[in-house]
């Protein structure tokens, strides 16, 4: 059975704190690895990644995935409030249409 | 103009009743599909279709029973609510033979409460 292990499952920081979120799977046929950002609504799609090693970047997000240790990790630096979301983890393979979704990272900045 | 969008928004509804939840996507997609999200935030796939085709049923009860018309729609029918029933539903679609196709797009949810 495929798997997405995200950790930690919440975290507080304080603004202007770099937090490193973690993804872990286990799945047949790995085809990508998506993060998505999700708030009050609909998860938004952050990153997807489909090669170890290059990293993606967007403003302060940044992410990278290892294909040989089956994890990516989602670094946020310099935190703002506006970057309390639930952050989540999802990976597509070769063998299925939908997203195996991680239970998600909850992360809470405070001022 | 909304990607995907889905209808209603919020629903509470009594045990035993039945509900539909209509979705639109107008992106051009070819895949369009159901999500449950539980109290715990766990994003669940329920059903899949690829043009008007079910290609994906997970383990739901046969009282969900999801409809597609045509490619840019894809509706959940809901028979016999039950209080587990209880969840944020997702509808969401993507266009499976792009590169990114698994970058999939999700409406702003449906909140279903049943009482």
């Amino acid at each position: 059975e495929d798997k997405v292990v995200q950790s930690p499952l919440s975290l507080v920081v304080h603004e202007g704190d770099t937090v490193t979120l973690n993804c872990s799977y286990e799945v047949t046929n790995f085809r990508s690895l998506l993060w998505y950002k999700q708030e009050k609504k609909a998860p938004t799609f952050l990153f997807m990644l489909t090669s170890s090693g290059i990293e993606k970047k967007s403003g302060r997000l940044s992410s990278i995935l290892d294909k040989k240790e089956l994890f990516s990790i989602l670094n946020i630096t310099a935190t703002q409030t506006g970057d309390s979301a639930i952050y989540l983890c999802a990976v597509a393979t070769n063998s299925g249409y939908a997203l195996n979704f991680g239970k998600g990272t909850s992360l809470l900045v405070t001022p | 103009d909304t990607a995907v969008s889905q209808t209603p928004k919020y629903l509470v509804t009594q045990m035993g009743n039945d509900k539909s939840i209509k979705c639109e996507q107008n992106l051009g997609h070819d895949t369009m599909y159901w999500y449950k999200q539980d109290s715990k935030k766990f994003l669940k796939i329920m059903f899949s279709y690829n043009n008007k085709e079910l290609i994906i049923n997970e383990t739901v009860p046969n009282r969900f029973s999801p409809k597609s018309p045509d490619k840019a729609h894809l509706n959940l029918h809901i028979n016999s609510l039950e209080l587990g029933d209880s969840a944020v539903y997702f509808c969401a679609s993507s266009q499976i033979t792009r590169i990114d196709g698994n970058t999939i797009y999700f409406g702003e949810g449906s909140w279903l409460t049943v009482v």
